[in-house]
């Protein structure tokens, strides 16, 4: 079975800092990877995916993440981080492009001005 | 991207009384849609499948009974709470995957509230 996992509920950083968002993930074979961003009463907005290809994946609003096969780890970045950017952040699996995703559950980013 | 619209974006009824929320692919067919649930502080769980022109599938633990799902065609699925009760209060998000993307497009989820 898949899963996913963010070990934070909550990170916080100061504006203009660099920002990191941690996930890792179990599924078996090839895993489909994805970030997503809630904002609040609102559904999700993709922004970026792994499927295969480069590790590193860029994404919408400046976000990048890095695809770790070793590490089972698909961790969220971005280099100068913006108050807009608070918001909640869920990296989500599937094992193939049309089957339900598996998310993990949640992180909050709070960006301080 | 691919655009699926959710209606409405929230809604209070009464307990005992049922709820349709509705999902629309708006420029793409879906042979699939994915129910979710999310509640408050919480990530979102799985519900169901729903399946055009077949049954849809609930994920274990789900009332099928309750939580009414129709895919009467390649752009709409609807979900219909049944005999609302406040702890059916949640955040309820409705997903589809179009053909050629490997990415699903979410609605914009529906806040119900039962009082």
């Amino acid at each position: 079975a898949q899963s996913v996992a963010q070990p934070e509920d909550q990170v916080n950083v100061a504006e203009g800092n660099p920002l990191t968002v941690k996930c890792t993930y179990s599924v078996s074979g090839n895993p489909y990877l994805f970030w997503y961003v809630q904002y609040p009463n609102r559904g999700l907005q993709f922004l970026l995916k792994y499927i295969t290809g480069d590790n590193l994946v860029k994404g919408s609003y400046g976000f990048e993440a890095e695809f770790n096969k070793s590490q089972t780890s698909f961790h969220l970045k971005k280099p100068s981080a913006l108050v807009s950017d608070s918001a909640l952040y869920f990296c989500a699996v599937s094992p193939s492009g049309n089957t339900p995703l598996v998310f993990g559950k949640g992180t909050r980013l709070s960006v301080i001005a | 991207g691919a655009v699926v619209s959710q209606h409405p974006s929230w809604v209070i009824c009464k307990s005992g009384t049922s709820v349709k929320i509705e999902c629309r692919s708006l420029d793409f067919q879906a042979t699939t849609m994915f129910w979710y649930r999310q509640f408050p502080k919480q990530s979102l769980m799985l519900m169901a499948t729903s399946n055009e022109g077949s049954k849809a599938t609930y994920e274990q633990g789900v009332e099928k009974d309750k939580f009414l799902i129709n895919h009467a065609s390649l752009t709409l699925s609807t979900l219909t709470v049944t005999s609302a009760h406040p702890e059916d209060s949640s955040f309820y998000i409705c997903s589809a995957p179009a053909r050629g993307n490997t990415e699903a497009f979410f609605g914009q989820g529906t806040r119900l509230t039962v009082v």
